[in-house]
């Protein structure tokens, strides 16, 4: 099975700040990665499907990026909203395997 | 709007069954590849089982392959999860979720990434 690292592991920011978590498989993926946000009591929610493409209703303020072994998920101005935990997932081969998770914290 | 309705869980005994149930509406179902994703309490997320639009492909975790099976009824729009011989370590919030890939446009059965969840149901294994 693909091992996906995420780092770090959790991350304590302000409102406005620009955040980077970054997403490492332990093989070649291609771009076969994708990003979820985890708010606590909810289901997972997709924001970007082929390492860089936006899900529709997503804000523009999350991209991602990467291709290979490594990746990143950029939020280019934090709001209070996005405070939450955010897995990466390669979708390059069976089984689809997440990453442990990056907890976003208010600083 | 794509809702997807997860039921069927509970508290259950080491080495019993339980099935689950996921009632889909808002998209055409016979479209896509559905799937089961679970969530152990404080954990991360782990992939358990998936199948295409026509149950003519499935995928399985080793973690639950020979124990768990993956059935849909596309006449109902729903998704199912037998679970027999259930471990303290299957206690999770399992997630049905509906693949991101239209089978009609792709050649793969599934693009193994998940764009609509539900809101889980929990199943918790203990004597």
């Amino acid at each position: 099975d693909i091992q996906m690292t995420q780092s770090p592991s959790s991350l304590s920011a302000s409102v406005g700040d620009r955040v980077t978590i970054t997403c490492r498989a332990s093989q070649s993926i291609s771009s076969y990665l994708n990003w979820y946000q985890q708010k606590p009591g909810k289901a997972p929610k997709l924001l970007i499907y082929a390492a860089s493409s936006l899900q529709s209703g997503v804000p523009s303020r999350f991209s991602g990026s990467g291709s290979g072994t490594d990746f990143t998920l950029t939020i280019s101005s934090l709001q209070p909203e996005d405070f939450a935990t955010y897995y990466c997932q390669q979708s390059y081969s069976t089984p689809p395997t997440f990453g442990q998770g990056t907890r976003l914290e208010i600083k | 709007e794509v809702q997807l309705v997860e039921s069927g869980g509970g508290l259950v005994q080491p080495g019993r069954s339980l099935r689950l149930s996921c009632a889909a509406s808002g998209f055409t179902f016979d479209d896509y590849a559905m799937h089961w994703v679970r969530q152990a309490p404080g954990k991360g997320l782990e992939w358990v089982s998936g199948i295409s639009w026509n149950s003519g492909s499935i995928g399985y975790a080793d973690s639950v392959k020979g124990r768990f099976t993956i059935s849909r009824d596309n006449a109902k729009n729903s998704l199912y999860l037998q679970m027999n011989s259930l471990r303290a370590e299957d206690t999770a919030l399992y997630y049905c979720a509906k693949d991101g890939g239209n089978s009609a446009y792709y050649p793969l059965w599934s693009l193994y990434y998940f764009d609509y969840w539900g809101q889980g149901t929990l199943v918790t294994v203990s004597s």
